[in-house]
């Protein structure tokens, strides 16, 4: 089982509402959280990145927050724009571990 | 260059044919990865470099991939005998103590 798990896989969206992506993790001992943003055909670009103290942290339009003790995070889209259609992906690295454990994105179409 | 880089950006090769992937990272980075990324998949892990120590190879997939780290800056992938299910989007990445930075990717296409 993955230890990195996102939902929805996919969703449209109309331009201009919000939306909220969800991912779960079972990563332990907690490091930190990360939310990548990825343009088709592009690298993933980094959003928000979240210590186990901090329970939300912004960047612009994108929110995402942080319960450390049930695992879980959330990336909040506010007023979405059409270039906001793009895999979102969350990250979490578990302390003392180089490695990092990837969900599989959460997809996300904004239409006019 | 100010962010990763990553070369070729595509790559179209025969079955069994060795194909090198490069990637320049940011100036000063310590950390390298590289992963994988099939359509549809979430990345996986390929290896990983920090500093001078012994590279973290536990995700190569085969004996038939390999990667180097020369002079803690440039890194290479290579894989030998190319198979079909070796087609993907290699991503390479870089960082510090922090933040991880990703190049755009290189995509390899093996008909």
């Amino acid at each position: 089982k993955n230890q990195v798990e996102q939902s929805p896989q996919s969703l449209i969206i109309l331009e201009g509402k919000n939306c909220t992506l969800q991912c779960n993790y079972t990563v332990s001992p907690f490091s930190n959280l990360r939310w990548y943003k990825q343009d088709t055909g592009r690298g993933p670009v980094s959003l928000t990145i979240m210590t186990f103290s901090e329970n939300t942290k912004s960047n612009g339009r994108y929110t995402a927050t942080l319960d450390a003790d049930t695992k879980q995070s959330s990336l909040h889209i506010t007023a979405s724009q059409l270039s906001d259609s793009a895999s979102y992906i969350c990250v979490v690295s578990a302390r003392g571990n180089n490695r990092l454990a990837f969900g599989k994105g959460n997809q996300v179409v904004v239409i006019p | 260059g100010a962010g990763v880089s990553q070369s070729p950006s595509n790559k179209v090769t025969e079955k069994g044919k060795d194909v090198e992937l490069r990637c320049d990272p940011i100036s000063g980075h310590t950390a390298l990865y590289w992963y994988r990324q099939s359509l549809g998949q979430g990345l996986e892990f390929l290896i990983y470099f920090q500093g001078n120590s012994a590279p973290d190879k536990s995700g190569l997939p085969s004996d038939r991939f390999s990667a180097e780290r020369t002079g803690g800056s440039v890194s290479t992938l290579t894989i030998q005998r190319t198979q079909q299910e070796d087609s993907a989007v290699y991503l390479c990445a870089s960082g510090t103590t922090g933040e991880l930075f990703f190049g755009e990717g290189s995509r390899l296409t093996v008909l």
